[in-house]
């Protein structure tokens, strides 16, 4: 009964790399959420995704980041030519139905994101 | 914009003390959940309130949710070292699509 996988674990990248951030949900849940962590600060949404569409990204940056989470397979953040001010924590939480008010959202152990 | 303020930021105490962290806001939220963070995990979940003025009791947490659900506060009796964490509270904006999260109380009970 596995939770939210996230890998990897931890991840360095030198500056203009690309990071691929994958998420995993639980099984049965098909909403996905992924949010920002920087030292010492709470969680700043980013976006959230259905299977095949993005319900919400208001809080991701317009250049350089996308997300998707494909029909088959797991939800992807992808981050194109990072720079030092992308390092962070990146988490990742499902829920079987819309919003958290019934249902919860159940986090993974997220990606630390070092960029050199 | 809503905004989630918790305070107090950081809490260090004796074990076997009483504390209470509290989480505020000037918007309404449709709930209100609290989280617990360990270092390099994620948040987990430890309970949802949804409607004003509820109280929620798990163990020695005591959960309340403000009339005007703009607020909650979180009680926690009779610390232990086993509690020391991150603290976040975060509330659902009336649509239920988005959660935003406070900045967090982190807590430090001593032995």
């Amino acid at each position: 009964n596995a939770g939210v996988m996230q890998n990897p674990r931890h991840l360095v990248r030198r500056r203009g790399q690309e990071a691929r951030l994958r998420c995993s949900p639980m099984k049965g849940h098909s909403h996905v959420y992924w949010y920002r962590q920087l030292p010492e600060e709470g969680l700043k949404f980013m976006v959230y995704l259905q299977k095949e569409n993005i319900i919400d990204e208001s809080g991701m940056p317009k250049e350089r980041f996308s997300a998707e989470f494909p029909k088959e397979g797991p939800s992807i953040l992808r981050i194109q030519q990072v720079v030092r001010g992308d390092s962070a924590a990146y988490f990742c939480a499902s829920s079987p139905g819309v919003g958290p008010t019934n249902y919860g959202y159940t986090f993974g152990s997220g990606t630390r994101l070092t960029v050199v | 914009t809503q905004l989630l303020e918790q305070s107090p930021q950081f809490l260090s105490i004796q074990e076997g003390e009483n504390l209470t962290v509290y989480c505020n806001s000037s918007s309404v939220f449709s709930s209100l959940q609290w989280y617990r963070q360990e270092p390099g995990e994620g948040p987990v979940l430890l309970v949802t309130v949804v409607t004003g003025g509820e109280v929620k009791k798990l163990k020695r947490l005591t959960f309340q949710f403000g009339d005007a659900r703009k607020d909650s506060s979180l009680h926690i009796t009779a610390a232990q070292p086993g509690d020391t964490g991150l603290y976040l509270c975060a509330g659902a904006d009336t649509g239920g699509f988005k959660t935003i999260f406070g900045a967090g109380t982190r807590l430090f009970v001593k032995a």
